[in-house]
């Protein structure tokens, strides 16, 4: 079975652009949550979708939005570009109902860089 | 979140246990233990999760302090493909909850 896909892998963005990432979950996982991972720190949680729904927000600014699609895929977009969100953005999937038994299944990340 | 105190790296040669220390004293009675690694370019690796026993995979050993202030992630016998950020983190048992918050982790190093 496919594990968790992103893309793209790597992407080169200007300040004040847009850009928007994508996720394909688990088969039969329908829960996706986002985190961004600056270099040298560890993942930093942004969004959790469950059906389609927000579930939980980290402490970002609005420039980061997402949304969950009928088929539990997501998107994690972001607007008006900073430096400062040059970063590794990785997606994690997980069964429903497994709120601290199950594992978060991670993708190996989209790595933007903006300049 | 509470949070987790872990030293910042660790060396360990190769086919010897490795005791990963992670301090937590303001862990909560709702809180579970989890480790993640992550390998160099990749996304992080769930090892393994408790809340107030020991437990036991296939990857690793966790050891919990009775008071739960502490607990110990235990390697058998390292090889190379464990050189990895191993994170602790506390994750509050509610329903749906997926945010983790990770810290800075431990960096480990194999010693062929």
């Amino acid at each position: 079975d496919a594990g968790v896909t992103q893309s793209p892998t790597h992407l080169i963005k200007t300040r004040g652009q847009h850009v928007t990432l994508r996720c394909s979950p688990i088969s039969g996982h329908k829960s996706v949550s986002w985190y961004q991972q600056v270099l040298g720190q560890g993942p930093q949680f942004i969004f959790q979708y469950y059906e389609k729904e927000e579930r939980g927000r980290g402490n970002f600014p609005d420039r980061f939005s997402a949304r969950q699609f009928p088929n539990y895929s997501s998107e994690l977009n972001v607007n008006a570009l900073l430096l400062g969100d040059s970063a590794l953005y990785l997606c994690a999937s997980s069964l429903p109902g497994l709120a601290v038994t199950g594992e978060l299944f991670f993708g190996e990340g989209s790595r933007l860089t903006v300049l | 979140d509470a949070k987790t105190t872990q030293p910042n790296s660790m060396e360990s040669n190769e086919e010897e246990p490795v005791h990963l220390p992670c301090n937590h004293s303001t862990i909560s009675g709702t809180d579970y233990i989890h480790w993640y690694r992550q390998l160099p370019s990749q996304g992080p690796e769930y090892v393994i999760h408790g809340l107030t026993s020991n437990v036991n995979n296939r990857m690793a050993s966790l050891a919990i302090a009775e008071d739960r202030k502490s607990s110990t992630l235990i390697l058998h016998r390292a090889t190379l493909r464990d050189a990895a950020v191993y994170y602790c983190i506390l994750r509050e048992a509610r329903f749906g909850n997926e945010k983790l918050t990770f810290g800075t982790g431990t960096r480990l190093t194999i010693i062929p």
